[in-house]
């Protein structure tokens, strides 16, 4: 079945410091989003790419659809420790137009002031 | 966006007991959404509730233990029936706003004992 794989499965770096990272798909997508998920909070939908090789920002926030279009990557630029928290990507569920959404595990971050 | 508020935001339940969870957004939406987080996981999709039809499960998930009610156009809810530990999870409710963009309530963390 579907899946997609994200990596780095979390990080720890410096307060200041650019964070990348990227999500994979074992099929093609045509729609990529990115969510950030605050702790005890629902996940917020930082950006939506539509097109292979679609770059979007959104503030500090940088994200590029793949042009093999089965991967996708989120850049951080600057971090600050507000930016702590889990990072998921997601993309359309099954081949048909339902909505649904099949999500990545994850990559927790955490930033040290 | 849409503004989507669940309740209660957080429970203990014994185990054998149910619990049922709701989801309010502030404007019509056809489509909603049910996931499963359980600790340190990501998002499962449970099922999808569209107003006017029964809802669709997915796979491992069943009606009697998750009996959905879309009763209107701003209105939903979940029940988590007969629970046991291994339904000690946060449950997060979502609404589609066009192109896969889903947006998210602040979830309701269950903790069964």
């Amino acid at each position: 079945g579907q899946q997609l794989n994200q990596s780095p499965q979390s990080m720890f770096i410096q307060e200041g410091e650019d964070v990348s990272m990227n999500c994979t798909s074992s099929s093609i997508f045509n729609t990529w989003l990115w969510y950030k998920q605050d702790p005890g909070e629902g996940p917020v939908l930082l950006i939506a790419l539509y097109k292979a090789g679609e770059l979007t920002s959104n503030g500090r926030l940088t994200a590029q659809f793949g042009i093999t279009r089965k991967d996708s990557f989120l850049n951080i630029s600057a971090s600050i420790p507000s930016d702590v928290g889990i990072y998921f990507c997601a993309g359309p569920h099954g081949s048909s137009n339902t909505g649904k959404l099949i999500f990545g595990q994850g990559t927790t971050l955490q930033v040290k002031p | 966006s849409a503004v989507i508020s669940q309740k209660p935001s957080r429970d203990i339940c014994q185990r054998g007991t149910s619990l049922t969870i709701q989801c309010q957004v502030d404007s019509q939406v056809t489509m909603m959404f049910w996931y499963r987080q359980q600790p340190g996981q990501s998002l499962t999709l449970i099922a999808t509730a569209n107003q006017g039809s029964e809802a669709t499960y997915e796979s491992g998930f069943v009606i009697d233990k998750f009996p959905i009610s879309r009763p209107n156009l701003t209105f939903s809810t979940l029940t988590v029936s007969n629970m046991s530990p291994e339904d000690s999870s946060i449950y997060l409710c979502s609404v589609d706003r066009g192109d896969y963009e889903q947006y998210f309530g602040p979830g309701t963390r269950l903790t069964v004992t």
